[in-house]
């Protein structure tokens, strides 16, 4: 089944730490995104992406980094430099770079907390 | 940023029961409105896309219309059941071009209950 795969499921991270968020699509998308969802507020975007080797920030991009080597993946780094890293991680992937007519197709997400 | 407001931000609903509520979007330079639902412990779907002023869809016992005059947009549900608990999220991208970003709304959570 095609779809998006993101791990851990839950994740932990020390003070000080880099953690690394994996997302990977099977759906031969050609974008792709990070939301990040506090409680009480709506998604909000940090990184995507419309092509391999190309990203950009989103609204809340500082403290965060990412990746696009491959079509598949796009991993997203939550650095130690995100004072309030603790949220819901979601991982969506569209099939064309415009959202005026394409879906998000989503991933089911990685929940990290800071220890 | 431009934001989308949804309203209300939970509703109860009895079984069998029908609903709607809102989401409100800047009117101007309207491109699409998109509707996801999102049950708990699952992945966000998409339901509708919606880009054309009084467009209307239909996903079973769910639908959608859209005013992009007025910048509002309903979703309702006919005869609700348990099933469709869920948080409903619109969204709406600022601008057209390429490599374009959706601004999601805080959501409407519904609860059916039986």
């Amino acid at each position: 089944d095609g779809g998006i795969t993101q791990s851990p499921k839950y994740l932990f991270r020390k003070e000080g730490q880099n953690v690394t968020l994996s997302c990977e699509q099977n759906l031969n998308h050609d974008a792709m995104y990070w939301y990040r969802q506090d409680p009480g507020q709506g998604l909000r975007l940090i990184y995507y992406s419309q092509i391999v080797n190309d990203f950009q920030k989103g609204d809340i991009a500082e403290g965060y980094s990412v990746s696009r080597e491959k079509k598949e993946s796009f991993p997203l780094t939550v650095t130690s430099a995100q004072k309030n890293p603790t949220a819901f991680y979601l991982c969506a992937s569209s099939r064309g770079q415009s959202l005026s007519g394409e879906k998000l197709f989503f991933g089911s997400g990685t929940q990290l907390s800071v220890l | 940023i431009l934001n989308v407001e949804q309203s209300p931000q939970s509703l109860h609903v009895q079984e069998g029961d029908s609903t709607n509520f809102t989401c409100s979007f800047p009117s101007s330079n309207f491109y699409a409105l998109h509707w996801y639902r999102w049950e708990t412990a699952k992945s966000p779907e998409a339901l509708f896309v919606m880009t054309l002023n009084g467009d209307e869809k239909k996903k079973g016992r769910i639908s959608a219309t859209l005013n992009t005059k007025e910048g509002y947009s309903y979703l309702y549900i006919k005869g609700s059941q348990p099933e469709d608990s869920a948080t409903y999220l619109c969204a709406f991208p600022p601008i057209k071009a390429a490599g374009n970003k959706l601004t999601f709304g805080g959501g409407t959570r519904v609860l059916v209950k039986p």
